[in-house]
């Protein structure tokens, strides 16, 4: 079974600012799909960006991209300029091929990410 | 316009009761599934349901049932509710033949046990 880390239960950052979220994950497969969620307040939860294994290329959002590093297993989101509406929860995600992604998706245990004005 | 909604967003009830959680969505979606998020954030896979194939995780009780009377419903149904189900709901969906396989989520319900 794969299993997603996300070792920074709370993050810290002055507005504008750039910060990294860690994202480490364990699998035996070698093509799957990572992918990060934010949930504000409201509950919701959004997509933010998504990466296939496939691609070396690393996936990036306007503000949002991501640190993809397969031979370690690492997935870390960068948010660049932070802004006060980034302020959430978010979530990392593994989604296996097996079965084209029926099972659903493993999540992380989410870092709260605070942006200081 | 909404894609995956649920009804109720709120539930509160007593323990012992039984309850339902609808959700529907409107993107021809082939598999939905629902997730539980427990009080410490923590998002786990409960079913998903594709073609009338039953994906279930093997720690989920079986208080729990999923029923589908259509491709864009996916209703989750409890028995004798417990203390411990108190948490949030999400139901999502996604095309699984599609290339990102992306999963769009409900606004969540929040279930309360007494």
């Amino acid at each position: 079974a794969q299993t997603v880390t996300q070792s920074q239960p709370e993050m810290s950052v002055q507005e504008a600012e750039t910060v990294t979220l860690s994202c480490t994950y364990d699998t035996s497969e070698s093509d799957y799909y990572l992918f990060w969620y934010k949930q504000p307040p409201s509950r919701q939860m959004i997509l933010v960006i998504r990466q296939e294994a496939y691609k070396q290329q690393n996936a990036t959002e306007n503000r949002f991209s991501v640190n993809f590093q397969k031979a370690a297993k690492s997935f870390s989101l960068k948010i660049s300029d932070s802004q006060l509406g980034d302020a959430a929860m978010y979530f990392c995600a593994y989604r296996s091929p097996a079965g084209g992604g029926a099972d659903g998706l493993t999540f992380g245990k989410g870092t709260h990410l605070i942006i200081q004005p | 316009d909404t894609a995956v909604s649920q009804t109720p967003k709120y539930l509160v009830t007593q323990m012992g009761n039984d309850k339902s959680i609808k959700c529907e969505q409107n993107l021809g979606h082939d598999t939905m599934y629902w997730y539980k998020q427990d009080s410490k954030k923590f998002l786990k896979i409960m079913f998903s349901y594709n073609n009338k194939e039953l994906i279930i995780n093997e720690t989920v009780p079986n208080r729990f049932s999923p029923k589908s009377p259509d491709k864009a419903h996916l209703n989750l149904h409890i028995n004798s509710l417990e203390l411990g189900d108190s948490a949030v709901y999400f139901c999502a969906s996604s095309q699984l033949a599609g290339i990102h396989n992306e999963q769009f989520f409900g606004p969540g319900t929040r279930l309360t046990v007494l």
